[in-house]
């Protein structure tokens, strides 16, 4: 079982709709989760991060973190044109030192359409 | 200020010729990770370097690979007799020790082909 699952099919929506993405993860000592953004041919950018269970809102963007049943999903409001690219969820144990690599999910390409 | 840059952004080879990819990490950054991404899967984690200390080279999938850091800067992945699996995109990404959000950095990615 790998450690963190996104179904990575494409997700197509028309501009103003919401989109919503999630990831299921194994390891319950994972306490720092983040979703990044990656356009084509660029790197990862962080987009949101939340630490342990609850809810964060950034403009459009909320994240929710339910460490009960090991799921993350990140929701977009509003969707614009500008929103298509690939999302990643991460994860992480956290700590102030230390090797604190991230583990991916496959990843999620979504196209807003105008 | 300047970002994670990697080089060359692009490198075609083949098979069982040697390949050396670069990162230079943001100016302060102690620790600095490398990972793979394959087309169709996630981030593989591969290598962490963190400021003199020894690397954790638990994520590198075999002895073909290895890397180096010069104290606290440029680090570069070596990749010997490549395979045409070792395709893929490499990112490199740097992030300040001590950071309990541990926000890393990425580099825009060196996409290696091996032919």
């Amino acid at each position: 079982q790998k450690e963190v699952e996104q179904d990575p099919g494409p997700l197509s929506v028309p501009e103003g709709a919401i989109v919503s993405l999630n990831c299921t993860y194994s390891n319950s000592a994972f306490q720092y989760f983040m979703w990044y953004r990656q356009y084509s041919r660029k790197g990862p950018e962080l987009l949101m991060y939340t630490y342990s269970s609850g809810n964060k809102e950034d403009g459009r963007f909320t994240a929710q973190v339910d460490k009960s049943s090991k799921y993350i999903s990140l929701f977009i409001r509003d969707s614009q044109p500008s929103d298509s690219a690939t999302y990643l969820c991460a994860m992480s144990l956290g700590g102030f030192y230390g090797n604190n690599r991230l583990a991916f999910g496959k990843g999620n390409q979504v196209v807003v359409i105008p | 200020g300047a970002g994670v840059s990697q080089s060359p952004s692009n490198k075609v080879t083949e098979k069982g010729k040697d390949v050396e990819l670069r990162c230079d990490p943001i100016s302060g950054h102690t620790a600095l990770y490398w990972y793979r991404q394959r087309l169709g899967q996630g981030l593989e984690f591969l290598i962490y370097f963190q400021g003199n200390s020894a690397p954790d080279k638990s994520g590198l999938p075999s002895d073909r690979f290895s890397a180096e850091r010069t104290g606290e800067s440029v680090s570069t992945l070596t990749i010997q007799r490549t395979q045409q699996e070792d395709s893929a995109v490499y990112l490199c990404a740097s992030s300040l020790s001590g950071d309990l959000r541990n926000e890393q950095f990425f580099g825009p990615g060196t996409r290696l082909t091996v032919l």
